[in-house]
């Protein structure tokens, strides 16, 4: 696997409350993504990020937040997390945009 | 819009038997063409990819995928499908540029005896 790290990698959170999750890659790709994976609707792009503090929003960043301050490291904020939100959720790494992307194992959230 | 299909939500094969996914896009240039697979509880793994050049790529586990312009497709095969082979099978397509993974909805394998 490629060295990507997703943390936690369960919790439970009560609405209105903030969240962040956490990808930490050792490969140095430049390029970082968040997806959200529902029943029914595949893997969603929520944010990516092409570089240290270069972001865009994907098809649903809605609700969401990203930051990117290190090549290593890129997180994810819900705000005030809402029952909608609970998913799974993977980052996933690539050298550029159209080559494979390397994904995380995942972190499953539940919001109650 | 630019999409990615999947039609069949959930296809049952019997161990030994031949398998064929479909995969059909809606883009202007021809993109870049991959195949996941996803293992209960697991993340994405790379099954194959299509860039350019020979239209029928071979990929890890036994598994191919013929790219046919005329079609907009990027159908997923296996001569012998095995009790392992049972996951979910994403499609994805990249477009050149600084353009992400667009998934198609998946296709879940369940292998019966």
């Amino acid at each position: 696997d490629a060295g990507i790290t997703q943390s936690p990698r369960h919790k439970v959170t009560e609405t209105g409350t903030p969240v962040t999750l956490r990808c930490h890659q050792t490969e140095n790709h430049r390029y970082m993504y968040w997806y959200r994976q529902d029943p029914g609707h595949g893997l969603r792009l929520i944010h990516y990020s092409y570089g240290v503090k270069d972001t865009d929003k994907g098809e649903v960043s809605d609700g969401y937040s990203v930051s990117r301050s290190k090549t290593e490291d890129f997180l994810l904020t819900l705000e005030s997390a809402t029952s909608s939100q609970t998913s799974v959720y993977f980052c996933a790494i690539s050298d550029s945009s159209n080559t494979e992307a390397f994904f995380g194992q995942g972190t499953r959230l539940t919001v109650v | 819009a630019q999409s990615v299909t999947q039609p069949d939500i959930h296809i049952t094969v019997s161990e030994g038997a031949s398998l064929e996914l479909r995969c059909n896009y809606s883009y202007g240039a021809t993109p870049y063409l991959f195949w996941y697979v996803q293992s209960p509880g697991q993340g994405l793994q790379l099954l194959l990819k299509y860039f350019s050049g020979d239209t029928l790529v071979q990929g890890i586990k036994g598994f191919e995928a013929e790219f046919k312009r005329s079609q907009s497709s990027f159908n997923l095969r296996k001569p012998s499908v095995h009790w392992s082979d049972a996951a979910e099978y994403f499609c994805a397509v990249a477009l050149s540029g600084n353009t992400p993974l667009v998934f198609g909805k998946g296709t879940r394998l369940s292998v019966i005896a």
